[in-house]
């Protein structure tokens, strides 16, 4: 069964540092999106693209965030200058079609720890 | 904006108990409604869904039914089992997925 991988699953980094976590999404899916977790808080959106734009992005995903599908399968979100509260959980999921009925495709999540 | 206020757990329970986790939601319009699971080490995965009004989705013995007139998407099950052991979360759908807190349950044997 087709499913969403993404690497690394930990990543651990220092203050200041760049990261980049990947996704590959599922391969005939057009949407896809990264959401984050902070360890005991919900689940967050924080970005949805499309055709190679951002379709919609949260308060969160501010200048130190991007996102990029560098070739046909992977999704990376790029942190330029992680912040200690950047240490979450972040989760990529893709889906078929962007309509609200629509289920979103969730890899296991990579873990950030920024020291 | 749109918003879920989920019961919080934890939950514990022993097997063959009945399982009720609240969600409500606030919402402008009427978004699709989700139940996701999230098993221990994995990802969230879809249990079950309802697109509109008084849709029930239904899954692994798992139920839960769109009530639009008290804006509620209850979880349900009559008798879990050890395997049911996970982090439920309700959300809803606007093009995005918009999160409850998440319901930790465990389930004894």
């Amino acid at each position: 069964e087709p499913e969403v991988t993404q690497t690394p699953s930990h990543q651990v980094t220092q203050m200041g540092q760049e990261v980049i976590l990947r996704c590959v999404p599922i391969s005939n899916h057009l949407y896809f999106y990264w959401y984050r977790q902070i360890l005991g808080q919900k689940v967050e959106f924080l970005v949805s693209f499309y055709n190679n734009e951002i379709s919609e992005k949260s308060e969160i995903f501010d200048d130190q965030f991007s996102v990029e599908r560098p070739d046909g399968s992977n999704f990376t979100l790029k942190i330029r200058s992680t912040k200690l509260e950047d240490s979450a959980m972040y989760f990529c999921a893709s889906s078929e079609e962007l309509a609200g009925h629509n289920e979103q495709f969730f890899g296991p999540g990579t873990r950030l720890t920024v020291l | 904006g749109n918003s879920v206020t989920q019961m919080e757990g934890p939950v514990t329970l022993s097997e063959e108990a009945f399982l009720t986790i609240n969600c409500t939601y606030t919402a402008t319009g009427y978004p699709s409604l989700f139940w996701y699971v999230q098993y221990p080490g994995e990802g969230l995965q879809l249990l079950l869904k309802a697109t509109k009004a008084d849709d029930k989705g239904s899954n692994k013995g798992f139920e839960a039914t769109y009530r639009k007139e008290t804006t509620s998407f209850h979880l349900e099950k009559g008798s879990v089992q050890v395997s049911d052991s996970a982090v439920y979360f309700c959300a809803l759908n606007d093009y995005k997925l918009s999160f409850g807190a998440g319901t930790t349950v465990t389930v004894r044997a």
